[in-house]
């Protein structure tokens, strides 16, 4: 299994550019989730899913947009990108048994000038 | 909205000595409290969690200790060795999501 793979690891892009940052993973797990990590910040839950068709907003959702078409994949839309969107973005994803025990994707470091 | 509160933010302990980090979280309705180790450059990965129906659990030199009436749960590591420098996270999950603390930096002084 590769567990869960997160696409691209870095992106540079500029202000007001679009671009989703994508997010899969083999396990057959039912939740999934979006995380922003900024220093001194720890992990700002973005948007989470409890299965297919199902999203709902976590800590910080504005200017970001998610969808969950199939168990496995669970992008992150940025729609008009900003500096302040500059951070560390992770996905996880957990069982419905076991919601806390989140296996982590590598991270994409997102800069945005 | 949920919050977990977690302190310190920076912890510095001689080699041997232990280390504790104290955490506390507002949603009733969490049920679970995980613990990540982040280690530079990585993922953070689950090194130990507890959960509502239990005070204490122990794995080797990690403990966690959870009092649900105040709201507060703690890890401690004992005997404390230089690869247990790393960002700790605690977290409180309910049945469909995990709030995280903002991370404590624990460095193992030689």
């Amino acid at each position: 299994n590769a567990g869960v793979t997160q696409t691209p690891k870095f992106q540079v892009l500029k202000t007001g550019q679009s671009m989703t940052l994508q997010c899969a993973q083999d396990m057959n797990h039912e939740y999934m989730s979006w995380y922003r990590q900024d220093p001194g910040m720890g992990l700002r839950l973005i948007h989470y899913s409890v299965g297919a068709g199902i999203t709902d907003q976590g800590e910080v959702p504005n200017g970001y947009n998610v969808s969950r078409s199939t168990t496995e994949d669970f992008p992150l839309r940025l729609l008009s990108a900003a500096p302040s969107q500059t951070s560390v973005y992770f996905c996880a994803s957990s069982t419905s048994t076991s919601p806390g025990e989140a296996f982590f994707g590598q991270g994409t470091r997102l800069t945005v000038v | 909205g949920e919050n977990v509160e977690q302190h310190p933010s920076t912890l510095s302990v001689q080699e041997g000595d232990s280390a504790v980090i104290k955490c506390t979280y507002s949603d009733s309705a969490s049920n679970y409290f995980p613990w990540y180790k982040q280690e530079l450059g990585k993922r953070p990965q689950l090194i130990i969690d507890i959960r509502s129906n239990v005070g204490e659990k122990k794995d080797q030199r990690i403990a966690v200790t959870l009092n649900k009436t105040a709201k507060h749960f703690s890890l401690h590591i004992t005997e404390t060795q230089p690869e247990d420098s790393a960002v700790y996270f605690c977290a409180a999950s309910t049945d469909d999501k995990i709030i995280f603390g903002k991370g404590t930096r624990l460095h193992i002084l030689p």
